[in-house]
């Protein structure tokens, strides 16, 4: 059975880099069927994507956060990251990693989510 | 950016009742390239349907999707105590993904 975890710090200095870790059990990332993603939402609003990555290293990102966020891949350890930089308190959110869709190629994009990760809060404050 | 406003912002009602969840796109989505989770609280979500009336595996056929264009609807034919939750609509018909603001269903 498929599952993803989340991992990483969960109080984490304004003006830092927040690293998060999801572990993908019950799939192989090099199987190539898939992308990635990480997904926020922060306490009590909606959901926002952040980014996606293939288990190639490509990736795409949201481009209101892009400046900030780099998505990386150990597809050997089946595990993607994230990397977000500058914190500040709009950044406290729970973030979710999620496996997309089946990948056919750059004309189908079956980019929903399923299975997400349980989530893991994150809380940028001094 | 394609915007996804959802409407109503939250709906009161009673178990056994049907439903009608409203997802309306700021331009067309393509190929209805449209997606609906629900949300129970401390949870992530859970996907419902995808391509906007394909319903995801394991998800009861009380929950059907319906729409294209820049109009989307998600029904549930006969609300059960479990499908008290949020629900979001999600675009993926260009490469920034967005979602819907949610829909609370809430016991009356």
């Amino acid at each position: 059975q498929l599952q993803l975890q989340e991992s990483g710090p969960g109080l984490v200095q304004p003006s830092e880099t927040l690293s998060l870790t999801c572990t993908v059990s019950g799939d192989s990332i090099t199987r190539g069927s898939h992308y990635w993603g990480w997904i926020r939402q922060p306490p009590g609003k909606g959901l926002e994507w952040i980014g996606s990555i293939f288990y190639t290293g490509s990736t795409y990102y949201n481009p209101s956060l892009k400046s900030r966020v780099t998505i990386s891949v150990d597809a050997s350890m089946s595990q993607f990251f994230l990397k977000l930089t500058s914190l500040t308190a709009a950044d406290t959110a729970t973030y979710y990693c999620g496996r997309h869709g089946p990948y056919y190629g750059s004309g189908t994009p079956n980019n929903w989510f399923d299975p997400w990760g349980q989530g893991t809060q994150v809380t940028v404050s001094s | 950016e394609i915007v996804l406003t959802q409407s109503p912002g939250t709906l009161s009602l009673s178990p056994g009742e049907r439903v009608t969840l409203s997802c309306r796109a700021s331009q067309s989505v393509s190929s209805s390239y449209l997606a609906w989770y629900q949300q129970k609280p401390g949870q992530a979500p859970r996907l419902l349907v995808y391509g906007a009336s394909r319903r995801a595996t394991g998800i009861p056929d009380r929950f059907s999707g319906s729409g294209s264009g820049t109009d989307f609807t998600l029904t549930i034919s006969r609300l059960e105590p479990e499908d008290f939750a949020v629900y979001y609509c999600q675009q993926y018909g260009t490469s920034l993904l967005t979602f819907g603001g949610g829909t609370k269903v809430e016991i009356k």
